[in-house]
């Protein structure tokens, strides 16, 4: 069964401040994903990598892909109040199959 | 167009009740995913239904079972509830032989007293 540890699990912050959120896993994925959830909503994605040593950028947020494609992280910049949420990562072995996730990175940026 | 629907958002039930949960995907997608979310948990893989058959199947009891129906909508059923099946159960569609993202619903949260 492949995991996926997501770090750190709570994380709480001020407004403007930098922060990275860690996924690791013993386990080869062929991509990776990292989800955005609100409460009362499903999981909304941010972005899919699936290139070794891949990253891309999404305005303040990097996204990176380990070259072993086994681990994974989320760097914001200059937090906002808005970026407060759950951030999840997850697994594919292959394309089209289960999504295995991390347990979850609960954010809250300050004002 | 229409995102992922799921029906209902909100359910209470009794244990050793059971439950129908339903999902419409995503226009256009003809797979539908089902995961579990505890509490302060990340979401835990059901099923995954493809052609109308169960292609895929995670660590779930034989209580746990669904449906796929011709136009690609889906069932989620679980019998026997058991208080630790209290819930977010959650819906993805996506398409084969694309880049397979899955799309989620908002989920249907249920509880179980």
């Amino acid at each position: 069964t492949q995991l996926l540890e997501q770090s750190p699990q709570f994380l709480s912050i001020q407004e403007g401040e930098n922060l990275t959120v860690y996924c690791n896993s013993s386990s080869v994925f062929s991509s990776l994903q990292w989800y955005r959830q609100e409460p009362g909503e499903g999981p909304v994605l941010l972005v899919t990598v699936v290139t070794g040593g891949e990253v891309k950028k999404l305005k303040r947020l990097t996204f990176q892909f380990g070259d072993a494609r086994k681990d994974s992280s989320l760097h914001i910049t200059a937090a906002q109040p808005g970026d407060t949420g759950l951030y999840l990562c997850a697994g594919q072995e292959t394309s089209g199959s289960r999504l295995t996730f991390g347990e979850g990175t609960q954010l809250t940026v300050n004002p | 167009d229409a995102g992922v629907t799921q029906s209902p958002t909100h359910l209470i039930k009794t244990r050793g009740q059971q439950v129908t949960l339903r999902c419409s995907p995503k226009s256009g997608h003809d797979t539908v995913s089902w995961y579990q979310q505890a509490l302060g948990q990340g979401p835990q893989f059901i099923f995954q239904y493809y052609e109308e058959e169960e292609r895929q199947r995670g660590n779930f009891p034989d209580r746990f079972s669904g449906h796929q129906f011709p136009n690609y909508s889906s069932e989620l059923n679980v019998n026997a509830l058991l208080l630790g099946d209290s819930a977010l159960y959650l819906c993805a569609s996506s398409l084969q032989g694309s880049k397979n993202i899955q799309y989620f619903g908002a989920g249907t949260r249920l509880s179980v007293l």
